[in-house]
């Protein structure tokens, strides 16, 4: 257990599905983070949020939202997704996105998109 | 564009050889420096970090990176490589301006023979 916590570990969806993705962290972290993980491609960070505050969209499809009700736990939630969506999502946190820091990560969420 | 290159895709060696994996980023300015690994099936676990002073880093089992300005290179080294070091290795680099900001490189997968 790497103190983040992502839930649950394999999802597949339909194109036309909604189903939500989950983070929770128990480090007292103040900033959490999505990124994209594609077979042979770099990890994609989507988005940061810090102190509950949304800090970053890296250009991310609508399809894609995010909800950080607390510092504790992200959600990812998907909607109407394509195939090309299948991937390894990674959530992470890190103690204030402001200050730096390294990152912990979670274990992923493997998604595939039919 | 702003970007983190890891040269080799797979590296192969036999236990007790050298170890170097290269890492370039093409950021100006100021950088935090990362190596993350990645074991079969686990999440990824920092290995060692450079934010400031003596760029010769030393990591978590025997890992060492050097930081060298001039090349906007952050390779990663072990003298002698063992077959539990067999996993994925991604540098990171974060300039200190924009902590939001963590790229990744597309990552390196070390197999070590026995």
């Amino acid at each position: 257990e790497t103190g983040v916590t992502q839930t649950p570990r394999h999802l597949v969806m339909g194109m036309t599905n909604k189903k939500s993705l989950k983070c929770e962290q128990h480090l007292g972290h103040n900033a959490m983070y999505w990124y994209k993980q594609s077979a042979k491609k770099p990890l994609e960070l989507m988005f940061v949020y810090n102190f509950k505050e949304q800090t970053e969209n890296n250009s991310v499809p609508s399809r894609f939202s995010p909800e950080c009700p607390n510092s504790s736990h992200l959600f990812l939630h998907l909607h109407t997704l394509q195939p090309e969506d299948s991937a390894l999502y990674l959530c992470a946190s890190s103690q204030d996105a402001r200050t730096g820091g390294s990152y912990t990560f979670g274990s992923g969420t493997r998604l595939t998109v039919v | 564009a702003q970007s983190v290159s890891q040269h080799n895709h797979h590296v192969i060696l036999s236990e007790a050889a050298s170890l170097e994996l290269g890492c370039n980023y093409s950021y100006g300015g100021t950088v935090n420096l990362f190596w993350y690994v990645q074991y079969p099936g686990q999440h990824l676990q920092l290995l060692l970090k450079y934010f400031s002073g003596d760029p010769l880093v030393k990591g978590i089992k025997g890992f060492e990176a050097e930081f060298i300005k001039s090349k906007f290179s952050f390779n990663l080294r072990k003298p002698s490589v063992q077959w539990s070091d067999t996993a994925e290795y991604f540098c990171a680099v974060r300039p200190s301006y924009n902590n939001n900001d963590m790229r990744f490189g597309a990552g390196t997968r070390l197999t070590v023979k026995p």
